[in-house]
């Protein structure tokens, strides 16, 4: 089992809908969580990061965390066009206190015009 | 605030040469971390230096090696390249030193192109 499992997509979403990004993990032992974007040749950038059990808002993004069940979800609500990209889950290493950052292999989303 | 800053953008090198790709953190980060990123592999982590010192190491050859100087600043080095070392290189500062509550921002990343 992967540690930090993504569905890869490609998400295919109309604009204006929300967009739902599902990662789970099986470290037990994570307390943070991160959701990145990447679009095409550039580089990750942070969009929200999230410790606490329940929902985390930033702007029209909502990041989810459950603990229990080991999972943790991106909800973008009004997608437009420029929110296509990859959306990569990354979890720390908690074995120690290095950042060793373990990341899903991404979610592809596309919104459509 | 400057960014993560890395040098150069772009590499072409040939097999069986070596390269250094340099890092620069946001100011006043101490932790330094690599990853390298492939259309196969994803991201995976190379290692992460703080305060100068090798905190962690990923599962990569020892042709894949990393210092920091005392000013934050890293370097990474790949030893005898080979073909599937073609990837994106990426860095990624933060404040340190522990990661539980803390934030990792990428730099633009090296292309490598080994042929």
């Amino acid at each position: 089992q992967k540690e930090v499992e993504q569905n890869s997509g490609p998400l295919s979403v109309p604009e204006g809908a929300i967009a739902s990004l599902n990662c789970t993990y099986s470290d037990r032992g994570s307390q943070s969580f991160f959701w990145y974007r990447q679009y095409s040749g550039k580089s990750p950038e942070l969009i929200m990061f999230i410790y606490s059990n329940g929902d985390k808002e930033d702007g029209r993004f909502t990041a989810q965390l459950n603990k229990a069940s080991q999972y943790v979800s991106l909800l973008i609500r009004d997608s437009q066009p420029s929110d296509s990209a990859t959306y990569l889950c990354a979890v720390p290493n908690s074995m120690d206190s290095s950042y060793k950052l373990i990341f899903g292999s991404g979610t592809r989303l596309l919104v459509r015009p | 605030k400057a960014g993560v800053t890395q040098t150069p953008r772009y590499l072409i090198k040939t097999r069986g040469q070596q390269v250094t790709l340099s890092c620069s953190p946001i100011s006043g980060h101490r932790s330094v971390s690599w990853y390298q990123q492939t259309p196969g592999q994803g991201l995976q982590f190379l290692f992460e230096y703080f305060s100068e010192t090798q905190r962690n190491k990923g599962n990569f050859p020892g042709r894949f090696s990393g210092r920091q100087f005392s000013n934050s600043r890293s370097e990474m080095n790949v030893s005898t390249l080979e073909l599937g070392d073609s990837a994106l290189y990426l860095c990624a500062s933060s404040q340190g030193p522990s990661a539980s509550a803390d934030t990792q921002y990428f730099g633009p990343g090296t292309r490598l192109t080994v042929l």
